[in-house]
């Protein structure tokens, strides 16, 4: 199986720009999903095949890809955002797996 | 709107199987386009695949705990259910059950809304 990888932590001041960024072989290939997990809660999708956003989620938020690393882009980061983000991906047999995580703080 | 319940025994002995049922209400179990799957969660770290399940019962798992592990569905309950052997400390966990979005697995992933709230299983004697 693969694995994507994370930086454990990244942080930032209110109104700044954050770039959470998750890499894995198979990103190259398949499409690249990030979680919000805010604690005590499960996770929520905000953005899937790699750049898409769902309904309701705030368009602050948006992903890129780039060979094998994708990145969650915060615009204009908010204190409600802090958070832990996780990005996940499947490789070609089905394997789902999700990256390490990386906890957002908003100094 | 679509709902998931898990349910199941909150402490398990060392060596023995967990279970846990995830109940599904507001939409059919019977769906062509989703898979059906459980996530783990251990205290202070990342989330986990643990495998999914399609109704008509095909599964695919995650191969590091795939010897130990039985996911099942149930269509006249609109359930589905996880079955984990030989447990140790390193299975206490919140488990979350969830739809996934189906067809190519370039496009697996568990959708908003569409997530139980989460039960926490402890592995103790």
């Amino acid at each position: 199986s693969y694995e994507l990888t994370q930086a454990p932590s990244v942080s930032v001041s209110p109104g700044q720009t954050a770039r959470i960024t998750c890499s894995g072989d198979a990103l190259a290939k398949q499409y690249a999903y990030w979680y919000q997990q805010k604690p005590g809660q499960a996770p929520v999708v905000v953005i899937y095949k790699d750049s898409e956003r769902p309904s309701g989620i705030p368009e602050r938020f948006s992903g890129s890809s780039s060979g094998t690393t994708v990145t969650l882009i915060i615009s204009g980061v908010q204190a409600e955002d802090e958070a832990d983000y996780y990005c996940q991906s499947a490789d070609i047999s089905g394997t789902v797996v999700f990256g390490g995580g990386t906890k957002l703080t908003v100094l | 709107q679509l709902q998931l319940q898990e349910s199941g025994p909150g402490l398990v002995k060392p060596s023995g199987t967990l279970s846990l049922t995830c109940s599904v209400s507001g939409g059919s179990i019977r769906s062509n386009t989703h898979y059906w799957g459980w996530i783990r969660q251990p205290p202070g770290k990342g989330l986990e695949w643990i495998g999914s399940v399609y109704f008509g019962g095909s599964t695919f798992y995650n191969p590091s705990l795939k010897s130990r592990v039985t996911i099942s569905v149930d269509t006249s309950k609109n359930q589905f259910s996880l079955r984990l052997s030989s447990v140790t400390a390193a299975d206490t966990a919140v488990y979350y059950c969830a739809r996934m979005e189906g067809g190519d697995a370039a496009y697996y992933y568990f959708g908003m809304d569409v997530w139980g709230q989460g039960t926490t299983v402890t592995v103790s004697s």
